[in-house]
């Protein structure tokens, strides 16, 4: 399977723990997102890497967020002190080095904050 | 600012009817890209379409058909002859083209049911 991989698909948590999403993207992809889902909403940027760089962060992502991609292939995105709003779909898409360039999603890890 | 607006939550139709699914947007660039997506039960998002701002053309692909106008900014879908295999939740959405930010703007979704 040569898509975007996710893991895991779901984590179930108590508030204040801390959980990690780790994002495979297609190998020849150089920018890979982070996106989440809440029912009945669409999905919302988080974050976005090109390669390993880090080139923008939503207001969203509060300083409990932080998202890795050291070398510029996998990424792991970290909540610290989990809070029982951060419950949602996580997202990962990645996509080619190019403005046009549609995004190619996983199938997500959903959280789940007790 | 940058906004994909899409007004109807939810649609059902019968199997084999016509439906349309609404998308409008906002933004101040010249250059822009917009997407539909569609998410089935699975969750998976899956591409669908791509139209960038300098081409107005419609797109037909299959029973599928995209009709976009700049002079109301929208960029609305048609299923035609609907299936069952169609009920899923379909996401407009919009790429800034030249601006430093790079990411997808998503719509609120339309969740469309098609009933045998």
């Amino acid at each position: 399977d040569t898509g975007v991989s996710q893991d895991p698909r779901h984590k179930i948590t108590k508030r204040g723990q801390n959980v990690t999403f780790r994002c495979d993207p297609i190998s020849e992809h150089n920018r890979l997102y982070w996106y989440r889902q809440t029912l009945g909403q669409g999905p919302e940027f988080l974050t976005y890497f090109q390669n390993e760089a880090q080139l923008e962060k939503s207001r969203l992502l509060s300083d409990r967020f932080s998202a890795e991609r050291p070398k510029g292939s996998f990424s792991t995105l970290e909540i610290q002190r989990t809070e029982q709003g951060d419950s949602a779909m996580y997202l990962c898409a990645s996509s080619r080095d190019q403005n046009t360039g549609e995004l190619f999603f996983g199938e997500g890890s959903r959280l789940t904050v007790l | 600012a940058q906004k994909v607006t899409q007004a109807q939550t939810e649609i059902s139709v019968v199997e084999k009817e016509d439906v349309t699914l609404d998308c409008v947007y906002e933004t101040r660039d010249t250059t822009y890209y917009l997407f539909w997506y569609k998410q089935p039960p699975s969750g998976e998002l899956v591409f669908l379409i791509r139209r960038n701002s300098f081409d107005e053309q419609n797109e037909i692909s299959g029973r599928y058909s995209w009709n976009f106008q700049k002079s109301t900014s929208s960029f609305n879908f048609t299923i035609t002859a609907s299936q069952v295999v169609d009920s899923a939740v379909y996401f407009c959405a919009l790429r800034m083209g030249y601006s430093s930010a790079s990411k997808i703007i998503f719509g609120s979704g339309t969740r469309l049911s098609i009933r045998p």
